[in-house]
């Protein structure tokens, strides 16, 4: 069964530290993407890449950075976190673009509390 | 006009009736579509793709309206399980990849 992992299901950590949400994709695909699930507004997009050493900014990047140094693994970093990001971090892959890419893959979430 | 709107509901139904949701976008551009499913505290989870009219799988029909720009899931039959948030989807045309753009989703609430 195909499967994107995320590290952590639920995190707690105070404010002005440095956090790393690591996601794994088993699938072999070419774009990952990192969300934000927060109630009224839905998911948003906050980095994603489509090829390794690739990033590009989403909708709101603001106090995010991103890593891919390998095909399978995308890191989320805040990098001094703040009570608004309290917030689920949705990971997701997909296959190269085009119509018949399928849709995405999402893990599980993870759970992020600022304190 | 947002990039992909939905109705938030909730929709009570009961066991047993046809409840069906519509999703409108603003890309005329825009050529596949998707429905996911969300429980709650889950992660969203592919339910069906819609690239022409529409596309069927059991108790499932979801259909694509072009010259109104307004996608929409018929559920036949609700079952207590098909509780959940359904989210519409939207591929943001151009770039090197398939971003997609997600609804807010509409809350389906199925009583016994």
């Amino acid at each position: 069964d195909v499967k994107v992992t995320q590290s952590s299901r639920y995190l707690v950590k105070r404010t002005g530290e440095k956090v790393f949400l690591e996601c794994v994709q088993d699938m072999d695909h070419e774009n990952m993407f990192w969300y934000r699930q927060d109630p009224g507004l839905g998911l948003r997009l906050i980095y994603f890449s489509y090829d390794v050493k690739m990033k590009e900014k989403g909708d709101i990047p603001e106090g995010y950075s991103v890593s891919r140094e390998k095909k399978e693994r995308f890191s989320l970093i805040l990098e001094s976190a703040s009570t608004n990001q309290t917030s689920m971090y949705l990971c997701a892959s997909s296959l190269w673009g085009g119509r018949n890419s399928g849709g995405y893959t999402f893990g599980s979430g993870t759970r992020l509390t600022v304190v | 006009r947002k990039e992909v709107e939905q109705d938030p509901g909730p929709f009570n139904v009961p066991e047993g009736a046809t409840v069906a949701f519509n999703c409108t976008y603003s890309n005329s551009a825009s050529q596949s579509f998707f429905w996911y499913r969300q429980d709650c505290r889950k992660e969203p989870k592919l339910l069906m793709s819609v690239y022409s009219s529409g596309n069927e799988d059991g108790r499932f029909t979801a259909q694509l309206n072009r010259a109104s720009q307004y996608i929409s899931l018929l559920i036949r039959d609700s079952k207590l399980s098909d509780s959940a948030t359904y989210l519409c989807v939207v591929p943001l045309i151009g770039g090197a990849t398939n971003k997609l753009i997600f609804g807010t989703g509409t809350l389906l609430a199925v009583q016994p």
